[in-house]
């Protein structure tokens, strides 16, 4: 069983501020971990992933996350906000399957809004 | 990266009649495809599995003669959503499973905003 927590529906930053969304998961397996970012009236656009490689993960659009064991963490961040950042993103957990294939857990989604 | 498109994009329908949603992986061959639905403000939530050449595999509490798919190539999957009501207006989205060495990954399509009147 896997489950993703996304603490916060809301996280509102100043432009040019620190970013930091956060996710909590739980797995019976070791888990592969994802970021999407969905932004109105479109598809998801995957951020970045974690496949047990390297715990500190780079991304598109300068954001990163860390892989966090001890704390079942995997949170999102970004040094400093843009307004094209306002989105809607969405922390995923799957779990290692024969062959690799995997169905995602996804979170409820944190929106992330950014004031100039 | 690859690439998974949806048509239409948007669709407006009357109640009672049928919509077609179509997902294409354009660059890759897709044997297993995904299909969500998605409220506003919401998470995305697992309809079904669409397997190619076999029958769709369909979450808990979906009905499956109410959201038909069919898997017909391994390039394309359909979503028909039957005898449409308004609580059925919803984002869809559709995702393309692409076979690797090492591991499988997830494309995603940009989505089809459904709205039933």
């Amino acid at each position: 069983a896997q489950s993703v927590t996304q603490l916060g529906s809301h996280v509102s930053v100043s432009e040019g501020a620190l970013v930091l969304l956060r996710c909590n998961y739980s797995s019976s397996v070791p888990p592969y971990l994802f970021w999407y970012v969905q932004y109105p009236n479109q598809g998801l656009q995957l951020l970045l992933k974690y496949t047990s490689a390297a715990t500190l993960v780079k991304g598109i659009n300068g954001f990163e996350a860390e892989f966090k064991k001890s704390e079942t963490s995997f949170h999102l961040t970004k040094p400093s906000a843009h307004m094209s950042d306002a989105a809607e993103y969405f922390c995923a957990v799957s779990a290692h399957a024969s062959g690799g294939s995997y169905i995602p857990t996804f979170g409820r989604g944190t929106s992330l809004i950014v004031h100039p | 990266g690859a690439v998974v498109s949806q048509h239409p994009s948007r669709v407006i329908c009357k109640s009672g009649t049928s919509v077609k949603i179509e997902c294409r992986s354009l660059d890759f061959q897709a044997t297993t495809m995904f299909w969500y639905r998605q409220f506003p403000k919401q998470s995305l939530m697992l309809m079904a599995t669409s397997n190619e050449g076999s029958k769709a595999t369909y979450e808990q509490g979906v009905e499956k003669d109410k959201f038909l798919i069919n898997h017909a190539s391994l390039t394309l999957s359909t979503l028909t959503v039957t005898s449409a009501h308004p609580e059925d207006s919803s984002f869809y989205i559709c995702s393309a499973i692409r076979n690797g060495r090492e591991r499988d990954e997830q494309f995603f399509g940009p989505g089809t905003r459904l709205t039933v009147l």
